[in-house]
């Protein structure tokens, strides 16, 4: 059983460009959140998506949008790239049941962006 | 959810406990308390979780205190392949998954 995948694993970027990461949650989840994680920094919560929207989102600028599909994989859209967006970028599945007070994100080895 | 703090760093021998201390004074009823651990380059990886009762998995131990202001983490037999930064978060129940993680502790294991 596939873990948590992404693409592409590295990535290089000019300032003013538009970039598009993808990810695809492990297996019998149905929930994915985005990660940034800048060097030598913890990750920072971008947002996550759950049946197709957008259900909670952490303090990122509107430049910072995405997109789940039906089967649940999901895309991070950067526009407009600032040289302070070259991080990694992590991506998060996870189920959780009704009632369940268990919430278990399994993560993908993340993308790398640079940003020049 | 609640602020954590842990120490930046700390070392420990192979085969010896690492206990790793955490933080959250201001930790409401609701909130467990979850650990990761990211290896370098890979991504976070969840250890275990607790609310107010000492829990052990096949990772690792998580020892709360009484009043719930702190915990540690206890990796029984450290490894070399414990060398990583762990993290401590605060998350309440039924938070769908936002997890807030600070700067984290970088464990080295040494031989």
């Amino acid at each position: 059983d596939a873990g948590v995948t992404q693409s592409p694993t590295h990535l290089i970027k000019t300032r003013g460009q538009q970039v598009t990461l993808r990810c695809s949650p492990k297996s019998g989840h149905d929930t994915v959140s985005w990660y940034q994680q800048a060097l030598g920094q913890g990750p920072q919560f971008i947002f996550q998506y759950y049946e197709e929207e957008e259900r909670q989102r952490g303090n990122f600028p509107d430049r910072f949008s995405g997109h789940q599909f039906p089967n649940y994989s999901s895309e991070l859209n950067v526009n407009a790239l600032l040289l302070g967006d070259s991080a990694l970028y992590l991506c998060a599945s996870s189920f959780v049941a009704t009632g369940s007070t268990y919430n278990e994100q399994f993560f993908g080895p993340g993308t790398r962006l640079t940003v020049l | 959810d609640a602020k954590t703090t842990q120490p930046p760093s700390m070392d420990c021998a192979e085969g010896r406990a690492a206990n790793l201390p955490c933080n959250h004074s201001t930790i409401s009823g609701n909130e467990y308390v979850y650990w990761y651990r990211q290896i370098h380059s890979q991504g976070p990886q969840y250890i275990i979780h607790g609310l107010k009762n000492n829990e052990t998995n096949e990772m690792a131990s998580l020892i709360i205190t009484e009043d719930r202001k702190s915990s540690t983490l206890i990796l029984p037999h450290a490894t070399l392949r414990d060398t990583a930064v762990y993290y401590c978060i605060a998350l309440a129940s039924g938070n769908t998954g936002k997890l807030i993680f600070g700067q984290g502790t970088t464990l080295q294991v040494k031989p």
